[in-house]
């Protein structure tokens, strides 16, 4: 198994400019969350799907951001527009009950 | 409100001796509980986890850690610390048999040679 697959692993865009981080769970994984890490902020959960349904939305920060599973195999997350206070690793993780998170290895997302 | 606390966000320990990251929690019910490594530039990556049975758990690279029912801790421990175990460790929690965790605020491990 691959793992949780990521990409793109850096981004780099200017403010105002649409972004779109993509996830590819591991197969059989219901569970699939997103997170962003700062410095500032730690870890934060910004959405979470079961099922390719999306279930708490309430760590989106606002209105620009996004996320959709259409799905099983499939997730983004869309920034639209981007801002420099954007910037930080993206990381996606999926599971089933009482497993541990799969990481992937994160998009490390700079908006200039 | 639930939450996990590591209260120390740095540890230094020096090569060949034990080392313990500390962790405390409080949640309601029976938790699922979950260490985690981070190194520079890479995702989060699963060490062990505690949901019922033996309170000692044994993870990988060696790592084992504590669960204390009473004093709702799950400490991670090693015996011999390693340059390589130097990362950033994450405390997690999952309320009874729940799926979404609550995360401690991680604390960075430095083992010196």
């Amino acid at each position: 198994d691959a793992g949780v697959i990521q990409s793109p692993r850096h981004e780099v865009t200017e403010m105002g400019q649409e972004v779109t981080l993509r996830c590819k769970p591991i197969s059989g994984h219901d569970y699939l969350f997103w997170y962003r890490q700062t410095m500032m902020r730690g870890l934060e959960l910004l959405i979470y799907f079961n099922n390719n349904v999306p279930i708490d939305d309430s760590g989106m920060p606002e209105d620009r951001f996004s996320a959709k599973m259409p799905n099983a195999s499939f997730s983004t997350l869309k920034i639209q527009p981007s801002e420099p206070r954007d910037s930080a690793v993206y990381f996606c993780a999926t599971t089933v009950v009482g497993a541990g998170y799969t990481f992937g290895s994160g998009t490390r997302l700079t908006v200039v | 409100a639930q939450s996990v606390a590591q209260p120390e966000d740095q540890v230094n320990v020096a090569e060949g001796n034990p080392l313990t990251v500390k962790c405390t929690y409080s949640v309601s019910g029976n938790p699922y509980l979950f260490w985690y490594v981070q190194y520079p530039n890479r995702g989060l990556q699963f060490l062990l986890k505690y949901i019922t049975g033996d309170n000692l758990v044994k993870g990988s690279y060696g790592f084992e850690a504590e669960f204390n029912k009473s004093q709702t801790s799950f400490h991670l421990k090693k015996p011999s610390a390693l340059v390589s175990d130097s990362a950033l460790y994450f405390c997690a929690v999952s309320p009874d048999s729940n799926y979404q965790l609550i995360w401690g605020a991680g604390t960075k491990l430095i083992i010196k040679p």
